[in-house]
């Protein structure tokens, strides 16, 4: 089974309109951590949100939040008033088992074009 | 400013001979490094979990005697990929999971083309 999973091949956004990018995860672990990532053409990953296993506040920074249904294993990321610049492929990730010194398993992305 | 920084950039060779990609940690030390692979419009897939002074720990379907990790200090980490072929052809980035930061901070990555 996949662990991560991104249903969204690409996603259309009009520019200054909000957009929620899903993420779906699976794993039998207590402690794990949620990531989201940018990566623009360049292919660097730009780190966005982390949410903790154990975080009972949904993360925000600045126009992104991390919407976190524990029950229903989800962590889809909301991005608020969506800008030219936010054009890019996003992908979320898991950090399985306490630490940091652990590996991420990716989803398969998410292509997002904003648009005029 | 950068956190992680790998060398090079990008790089092109011929079918046959080897590559050395290097990755440094350049804000914190680092007894674990990781290496991922990405291929054109894929996800990133791990191939590797770099370990300072030990062996690196690869991921199933891999090949340790192909792709060679060195972590021979606490900031730097090299990849060699050994005899490539056109296959290996791919975008390798590192990552550095720094003790008491959630954050895994990811290098800029190399293009690697094998003609």
């Amino acid at each position: 089974a996949q662990k991560i999973t991104q249903t969204q091949p690409g996603m259309f956004v009009q520019e200054k309109e909000a957009v929620t990018l899903d993420c779906t995860y699976d794993t039998s672990d207590q402690s794990y951590g949620l990531f989201w990532y940018k990566q623009p053409s360049s292919g660097e990953m730009i780190f966005l949100i982390y949410q903790g296993s154990y975080d009972e506040q949904n993360a925000t920074e600045g126009r992104y939040s991390l919407n976190f249904q524990k029950a229903r294993k989800s962590a889809n990321l909301v991005i608020s008033a969506s800008q030219l610049g936010d054009s890019a492929m996003y992908f979320c990730a898991m950090r399985e088992g306490p630490g940091t010194a652990s590996k991420l398993t990716f989803g398969t992305g998410t292509r997002l074009q904003v648009t005029l | 400013g950068a956190v992680v920084s790998q060398h090079p950039s990008w790089v092109i060779c011929k079918s046959g001979t080897s590559v050395k990609i290097e990755c440094r940690s350049l804000d914190f030390q680092a007894t674990t490094m990781f290496w991922y692979r990405q291929f054109p419009k894929q996800s990133l897939m791990l191939m590797a979990t770099s370990n300072e002074g030990s062996k690196a720990t690869y991921e199933q379907g891999v090949e340790k005697d192909k792709f060679l990790i060195n972590h021979a200090s606490l900031t730097l980490s090299t990849l060699t990929v050994t005899s490539a072929h056109p296959e290996d052809s791919s975008f390798y980035i590192c990552s550095v999971g720094p003790s008491g930061f959630y954050e895994q901070y990811f290098g800029p990555g190399t293009r690697l083309t094998v003609t």
